[in-house]
């Protein structure tokens, strides 16, 4: 079982809002972990948007609009991509990433389309 | 402002080896843990290898722990990565990523392709 699992796609309408989960494997906890989340668009390498431990010890990156926001969900094991007022432009694929036995992970990622 | 330009990509045969290199500038290089991050084509992000500052500490992957080797020098602003025993897998677009001091990865280069192939 992969350590962090995020949902292959997720569809949304603009100016809606997505929440884009990964989930930590069973035996992980996610209250452990600062869970990392980065936006890759076609052609370009990827984009730090945030950082997220708790409403305490989290951080935007530089330029990140505030429609982004981080959490998570203890009961699901999950780290959380709040995305607001969906633009166009924030069609991309979504990792999340995690510091796990020594070695950074990311999950598989999430193709966010926005129609 | 923060550059960072890889290089060395290219086609190698299986089992052969390559040595990518991330040009950084823009910041004091010194002073980061730098990254290397690879996709396959079509495919997710994989992390690579991180190298401390000071080039003290480094961690692998196990995909390619013994395999490849991270290391830096910091008088030329230069990171590599050492790729031994290459497989038809380990295609894709490496990337060099600059970490802040909480372990973001802020800045990423373009990226370079390799390509395994006979």
């Amino acid at each position: 079982q992969a350590v962090l699992t995020q949902p292959a796609s997720l569809s949304a309408s603009p100016g809606a809002s997505a929440s884009l989960t990964c989930t930590l494997r069973s035996g992980i906890n996610v209250g452990s972990y600062r869970i990392y989340w980065y936006q890759q668009k076609p052609g370009s390498p990827p984009q730090f948007l945030l950082r997220y431990n708790s409403d305490s010890d989290k951080q935007q990156g530089s330029g990140v609009p505030s429609r982004f926001s981080g959490s998570k969900d203890a009961s699901a094991n999950a780290g959380i991509l709040l995305i607001s007022g969906l633009q166009s432009e924030d069609e991309a694929d979504y990792y999340c990433m995690i510091w796990h036995s020594s070695a950074w992970v990311f999950g598989g990622g999430t193709k966010l389309t926005v129609l | 402002q923060v550059q960072l330009v890889e290089s060395g990509g290219g086609v190698v045969q299986p089992g052969r080896s390559l040595r990518l290199s991330c040009a950084a500038s823009g910041f004091t290089f010194s002073s980061y843990g730098m990254h290397w991050v690879r996709q396959a084509p079509g495919k997710g992000l994989e992390w690579m290898a991180v190298i401390s500052d000071d080039g003290s500490k480094k961690y692998y992957a196990d995909s390619v722990k013994g395999r490849f080797t991270i290391s830096r020098d910091s008088p030329r602003n230069t990171l590599y990565l050492q790729m031994n025993s290459l497989r038809a897998e380990d295609t894709a677009v490496y990337y060099c990523a600059k970490e802040t001091n909480w372990n973001d990865f802020d800045y990423w280069g373009q990226g370079t392709l390799v390509t395994v192939s006979s």
